[in-house]
């Protein structure tokens, strides 16, 4: 089955600088990398994913570059701002025929630092 | 307003008792999953449904059982085989087919077990 690592496991920055998340993917068939959001107490939210047609795709601070030959794809958010705290978790799938079972990474606790 | 709700947010029960987590969606989603988040281990699928009256175990399916008898609602039990039930879980909803197959998540359910 698939399995996805995820680094590093916190993360700390100053406010207005920029942070990476790196995963990497074992299955060379997944084609759907969503990553999200968890703030503390809630359930994660999408913020964006991209899909293996296409090597980046970006939303606003918010962008996502995919290596499908490495098998590894990253988070980058620029301008960082306090909200932006929270745990960001990387997932894959395999998308065929309606099989939509994601696997996901163990979570990065980024801060934000005034 | 259309989302998916979890209920209770905190659940407190002594060992060797069953406990059923309810999970309920009004977006008219096929497919619903439970997963179980523990601290540095990121979420892990127990189950997962994508018509109603069938479902298929994830990951960690021991010690756990589901039904899916309405499109609305997917409850979990989380049973005495379940050696470490304490752990917050989580439930979400995809619509399969549709332009992305992004899963929403509602706000989850923290079990404790003493």
């Amino acid at each position: 089955g698939e399995n996805v690592e995820q680094h590093p496991s916190t993360l700390s920055v100053q406010e207005g600088d920029s942070a990476v998340i790196k995963c990497t993917y074992s299955d060379s068939a997944s084609n759907y990398f969503p990553w999200y959001k968890q703030e503390l107490g809630k359930g994660p939210q999408l913020i964006i994913d991209i899909r293996s047609n296409v090597g980046e795709k970006k939303d606003q601070r918010i962008a996502v570059t995919l290596n499908k030959t490495a098998k590894h794809f990253s988070l980058h958010i620029t301008e960082t701002q306090p909200e932006d705290s929270a745990v960001y978790f990387c997932a894959a799938s395999r998308q065929s025929g309606g099989n939509e079972k994601l696997t996901f990474g163990t979570g990065t606790r980024l801060t934000i630092i005034p | 307003d259309g989302g998916i709700t979890q209920s209770p947010k905190y659940l407190f029960r002594k060992e060797g008792q069953n406990v059923t987590l309810s999970c309920e969606q009004n977006l008219n989603h096929d497919a619903m999953y439970w997963y179980r988040q523990d601290p540095g281990q990121g979420l892990r699928l127990i189950y997962y449904s994508q018509i109603v009256n069938d479902f298929q175990k994830g990951d960690i399916a021991e010690g756990y059982s589901v039904s899916r008898e309405k499109k609305e609602s997917f409850p979990l039990t989380v049973t005495s085989a379940q050696k470490n039930p304490t752990a917050f879980y989580l439930c979400a909803s995809s619509a399969p087919g549709q332009r992305q197959v992004e899963q929403y998540f509602g706000p989850g359910t923290r079990l404790t077990v003493t």
